[in-house]
């Protein structure tokens, strides 16, 4: 399984832009990227998945580097919302026994 | 469409006592997970099912854990004895297989085990 590194906090104002950084140096030619967030007291929620290729979605965008060592998730516009614990981690696609393997996360604080 | 259902929400129990968990997943989610998430770690994957069938429970403790999924729907865990150390939140998730097998997994809020 691919190992995952990302800052443990960040701060951000609201309604500004946020890029929150994650480093998966070991990431095989197949692993897609999925991203994760856990607001306080509740479940993970899925927030953006992609291979190669930038994706969006009405949550965020996610930029993946040429050579996928590394990947930025970016929030256009934070809101207290936002605050959360953000994952990031590779996943085996097409893998009928697909599983998450969490690391600790990015605490992003968001300030009003 | 309703979420994943979990209870109860909260737990405290006495060392070496039992305790179960039941979750009831997305209608028509073939799949099914149990995590262990500690107090500042991210979840961790005790047990995945298939419909009925154990997928990987490669980390489940199986000398005091142990979880069912009868007619591939609502899922039980139970913990028996339970130990200070299992003192975490309990989260179960699903996900409907869907094209290329990326299934976004849709997580409950969770039961917060506290044993004392």
């Amino acid at each position: 399984d691919a190992k995952t590194t990302q800052p443990n906090s960040m701060e951000s104002n609201e309604e500004e832009p946020v890029h929150l950084p994650c480093n998966h140096s070991t990431i095989s030619g197949t692993d897609y990227i999925h991203w994760y967030r856990q607001l306080p007291s509740q479940g993970p929620e899925y927030v953006i998945h992609g291979l190669t290729s930038n994706v969006n979605n009405r949550m965020a965008s996610l930029a993946i580097a040429e050579d996928r060592k590394s990947s930025t998730l970016i929030l256009h516009r934070a809101t207290l919302r936002d605050a959360a614990v953000y994952y990031c981690i590779p996943t085996r696609g097409k893998d009928s026994s697909y599983k998450l393997i969490f690391g600790s996360g990015t605490r992003l604080l968001v300030r009003p | 469409e309703a979420g994943v259902a979990q209870s109860p929400r909260y737990k405290i129990i006495e060392k070496r006592q039992s305790v179960a968990f039941w979750c009831n997943p997305i209608s028509g989610h073939a799949t099914l997970y149990w995590y262990q998430q500690i107090l500042g770690q991210g979840p961790k994957l005790l047990i995945q099912f298939q419909n009925n069938g154990v997928v990987d429970d490669s980390q489940l403790p199986k000398d005091r854990f142990s979880a069912e999924r009868l007619k591939g729907v609502d899922s039980t865990l139970k913990i028996q004895p339970a130990k200070l150390e299992d003192s975490a939140v309990y989260l179960c998730a699903s996900s409907y297989r869907g094209r290329e097998g990326l299934d976004e997994q849709f997580f409950g809020p969770g039961t917060r085990l506290t044993v004392l």
